[in-house]
Order: structure tokens, then C-alpha cells, then sequence
């Protein structure tokens, strides 16, 4: 079975602090994605990535970076939170080769920024 | 640019119905469209993937149909149970990028 894993599943940082949320997937896969999810909107993407050192941009940018230094791990940063970045962050990841492209879902961290 | 819409936002029955979820979705140049489920505060289960070519699939007590023409699709699930009380999302994967386009949710209560 694949498995994706979040390094935490709560986190409360304060205003201003730099937050690192980690993402690792066993799958060897490819791609990997980081989402946020807030009520009412949906999943909205924020970066993605097709392979190690390699990132783009997805619907949501604005206030984040990542980091994919191996193909396993990828890392979404707030470089000075803010409370408007409290929400649900998902990390997804998915195999090139497969034919339906189908993404595999970690549990999610639920970021409260106060 | 696509848009996933999914009615109701929210929907009650009481245990033993059979339901319907539907998913709609503007441009009809989708290489997939998936099913998934999301208990509270928790991650997403994949439910059901339908490829562009297919008209269906069906995993157990669920059944997901496809209508690229219409834009349609729709997760019906039989002999509703409490454990099926869940949000519901679909989501659409573009032909162009390969990137899913989600829907907002649908949150399934089962009464018992």
C-alpha cells in the first residue's frame, strides 16, 4: 500500500514564526502535491513538483515555498505565518508511469496560526 | 477555466437509504474523474476512480457513473449505513496538466 506521512497532524505557531510542514511518501513516486483546504473552497493547490529539485506553482502561492531535496520528502514553507495561513494542509503524491495518474492522500495537519 | 460543482452541500437521510451524490463539471476535456472521502479532521480515502473512457465503476455498496457529454457524475451508494456519514468530495483531473480540480464537498449524515 502506498503511504504518505505528515509530520504532524496539529501544529499552533504564533504570527511571524517560519513553519516547516514535511511530507514524505515510500512509494517512490514522482509527483508530489501540497494542498490547503479551508470550508466552503474546496482543495486549492499551492506548489507541486515532478521530480527531486523541481517545483511550479499551483492556484495559491502567495506566502509559501517548498523544498524537494529527495525524491521521498517534500516540504511546504511559511516563511512568516500569518493567521489567514490557519487551515488544513494535505499532501498528496502520485507515480509518472501509472496510467491514471491517481494521487495518494497523507492524513493532513491542521495548522492554527495565532 | 473548469469548475467542480457538488450539490447539496449537505445532505441527512436515515439508515438503509439508498443515495445519490452528484458532481458536475464545466469542461468536459477530463482525462479522470475520482471519488473520495473525508471523516472529520482527517486525510482523504480514495473511493473510485473513472477513467474519461468508462461509464462506471463500482466498489461494494458504491457505484460511481461518468457522462463526459453532460458534464455529469454522480456516486450512488446502496443500503445507506452510520459509517457512510462522511464529506464526499470529487474531483476532476485536467487533460491538459494533469492536476485535479476538486468540488467543495458534500457532508453525508446517516441517521440511525
Amino acid at each position: 500500500d502506498v503511504k504518505v506521512t505528515q509530520s504532524s497532524r496539529y501544529l499552533v505557531k504564533r504570527t511571524g514564526e517560519k513553519v516547516f510542514l514535511e511530507c514524505v511518501q515510500d512509494m517512490d513516486h514522482e509527483n508530489m502535491f501540497w494542498y490547503r483546504q479551508d470550508p466552503g473552497l474546496g482543495l486549492r493547490l499551492i506548489y507541486f513538483s515532478y521530480d527531486v529539485k523541481m517545483k511550479e506553482k499551483g492556484d495559491i502561492p502567495e506566502g509559501y515555498s517548498v523544498s524537494r531535496e529527495k525524491k521521498e520528502r517534500f516540504s511546504l514553507i511559511l516563511e512568516s505565518a500569518s493567521t489567514n495561513q490557519t487551515s488544513m494542509y494535505l499532501c498528496a503524491s502520485s507515480d509518472s508511469g501509472s496510467f491514471n495518474y491517481e494521487q495518494y492522500f497523507g492524513p493532513g495537519t491542521r495548522l492554527t496560526v495565532t | 477555466k473548469q469548475e467542480v460543482t457538488q450539490i447539496p452541500a449537505a445532505l441527512s437521510v436515515p439508515e438503509g437509504e439508498n443515495l445519490v451524490l452528484n458532481c458536475s463539471f464545466t469542461d468536459s476535456a477530463i482525462y479522470n474523474l475520482q471519488w473520495f472521502r473525508q471523516d472529520p479532521g482527517k486525510g482523504l480515502t480514495s473511493l473510485l476512480l473513472i477513467q474519461s473512457s468508462q461509464r462506471e465503476q463500482t466498489s461494494g455498496r458504491l457505484n460511481a457513473s461518468l457522462d463526459k457529454s453532460s458534464g455529469r457524475s454522480t456516486l450512488y451508494i446502496a443500503a445507506s449505513q452510520p459509517g457512510d456519514s462522511a464529506t464526499y468530495l470529487c474531483a476532476a483531473l485536467e487533460d491538459s496538466n494533469y492536476q485535479l480540480i476538486w468540488g467543495a464537498g458534500t457532508k453525508l449524515i446517516i441517521k440511525p
